[in-house]
């Protein structure tokens, strides 16, 4: 069974810190990944996403990384804002027939002013 | 630019009533996904549908029907509600299966009295 998992599942920090949140996939077979952020009640904002053919994928402030062989992938926030205060989720495509995505259960990071 | 549209946003029914969400997805997108999300849960897929044909089907309850219609929207159906599907209903939409960026829409939040 394909799963998605995500440590850890909350993270505090300070403001202006560095951080890495990490997701992990059984089967190395990937399609894509895509890292989503969720404010509470709200719907998925896609931030990144990586294709299998690629190793990591740049947008302002963030940077999501895929190593396939280990089945990991990293999304590093550099210097956190409050306003980066969210759930975290990642989500892996398998494509083919299917091309659902299977979610990890997230990271809730909170930066503290 | 345009992104999914959901409606409605919220809607309350009663233990086995009926509901039906709507799902538009961006224009030129041709695939629709639904996504159930429960309370502090991650998405859960269940039905996906690519040029109006069912594509993929998940842990969608056999009281829960869609369908994608010519235009590309879609429709989820749900009869004999009960308490445990209230959730965040999410539709995402995409270019074909083997894709880019699923894009998410705001969700319909349901609530089963």
């Amino acid at each position: 069974k394909q799963e998605v998992t995500q440590i850890p599942a909350a993270l505090s920090v300070p403001e202006g810190e560095n951080l890495v949140l990490n997701c992990s996939f059984t089967d190395s077979a990937i399609y894509n990944l895509q890292w989503f952020r969720q404010d509470p009640g709200k719907g998925l904002t896609s931030l990144l996403l990586i294709q299998s053919s690629q190793r990591e994928q740049t947008s302002g402030r963030l940077n999501a990384s895929l190593d396939k062989s280990s089945g990991r992938s990293t999304l590093y926030i550099a210097a956190s804002q409050p306003g980066d205060s969210a759930t975290y989720l990642c989500a892996s495509n398998y494509g083919g027939s299917q091309g659902n995505l299977i979610f990890g259960k997230g990271t809730k990071l909170s930066v503290k002013p | 630019a345009a992104g999914v549209i959901q409606s409605p946003r919220h809607l309350i029914k009663e233990k086995r009533e009926t509901a039906t969400l709507k799902c538009y997805p961006i224009p030129r997108h041709d695939t629709v996904y639904w996504y159930q999300q429960g309370p502090g849960q991650d998405p859960q897929f269940l039905i996906s549908f690519y040029e109006k044909m069912q594509s993929d089907k998940g842990s969608i309850p056999d009281r829960f029907s869609a369908q994608q219609f010519s235009d590309y929207h879609s429709e989820l159906n749900m009869s004999s509600l009960e308490l445990g599907d209230s959730a965040l209903y999410f539709c995402a939409s995409s270019v074909g299966l083997r894709t880019d960026t699923q894009y998410f829409g705001p969700g319909t939040r349901l609530t089963v009295l």
